[in-house]
């Protein structure tokens, strides 16, 4: 069974901080992978995607990814109490699939 | 404005009834798909369409049905074969070419009462 895997938290981090929301996935034939925000009642709306080894940043947010380690992390940077959400990691283990993982919901505490 | 809308943002659905959710986009997506989700748990995928008049079941597929007769629209229904209905289902498509990225509808809270 092709899995994602996210701690469920809560996350609880102090606002400014740095949040570091990990993930990690089991077929290594994944090729992309993406971040969501979701906040509760309300639909994933993307934050970022990368596919590439490495840091890909915008604006406060970076991804992360480590293939040889089957690893992606979202950091949050400067966090805000509207970071608080639960955020959704996402792999492609085929074309046209996606597998996501059950999201880690973090708590900016103001 | 370009997007995803489903509809209704809430149905309520008596036992043994079958009930069509709405879901269409006008981004020009090849592929849509439908999720499901119960609190606390990921999205599971229902069902999803490449190209218009094609569709493939995915991992939850059981007591569902769709039907892609336009690129626009991929309406679900839930069957009264589904045994526990009661769920937030979301509706994503995905772009053409580039990174395969998924967008998400807002979403339909079905509750059987």
């Amino acid at each position: 069974q092709k899995e994602v895997e996210q701690n469920s938290g809560p996350l609880s981090v102090p606002e400014g901080a740095i949040a570091s929301l990990n993930c990690t996935y089991s077929d290594r034939g994944s090729q992309s992978f993406f971040w969501y925000r979701q906040y509760s009642g309300k639909s994933p709306e993307l934050i970022m995607f990368i596919y590439s080894n490495g840091d890909k940043e915008d604006g406060r947010f970076t991804a992360q990814l480590n293939k040889a380690s089957q690893y992606v992390s979202l950091l949050i940077r400067d966090s805000q109490p509207s970071d608080s959400a639960t955020y959704l990691c996402a792999g492609t283990p085929g074309a046209y699939k996606y597998i996501f993982g059950t999201g880690t919901r973090l708590k900016v505490l103001a | 404005d370009g997007g995803i809308t489903q509809s209704p943002k809430y149905l309520f659905r008596k036992e043994g009834q079958n009930v069509t959710l709405s879901c269409e986009q006008n981004l020009n997506h090849d592929a849509m798909y439908w999720y499901r989700q119960d609190p606390g748990q990921g999205l599971r995928l229902i069902y999803y369409s490449q190209i218009v008049n094609d569709f493939q079941k995915g991992d939850i597929a059981e007591g569902y049905s769709v039907s892609r007769e336009k690129k626009e629209s991929f309406p679900l229904t839930v069957t009264s074969a589904q045994k526990n209905p009661t769920a937030f289902y979301l509706c994503a498509s995905r772009t053409s070419g580039g990174r395969d990225t998924q967008y998400f509808g807002p979403g339909t809270r079905l509750t059987v009462l």
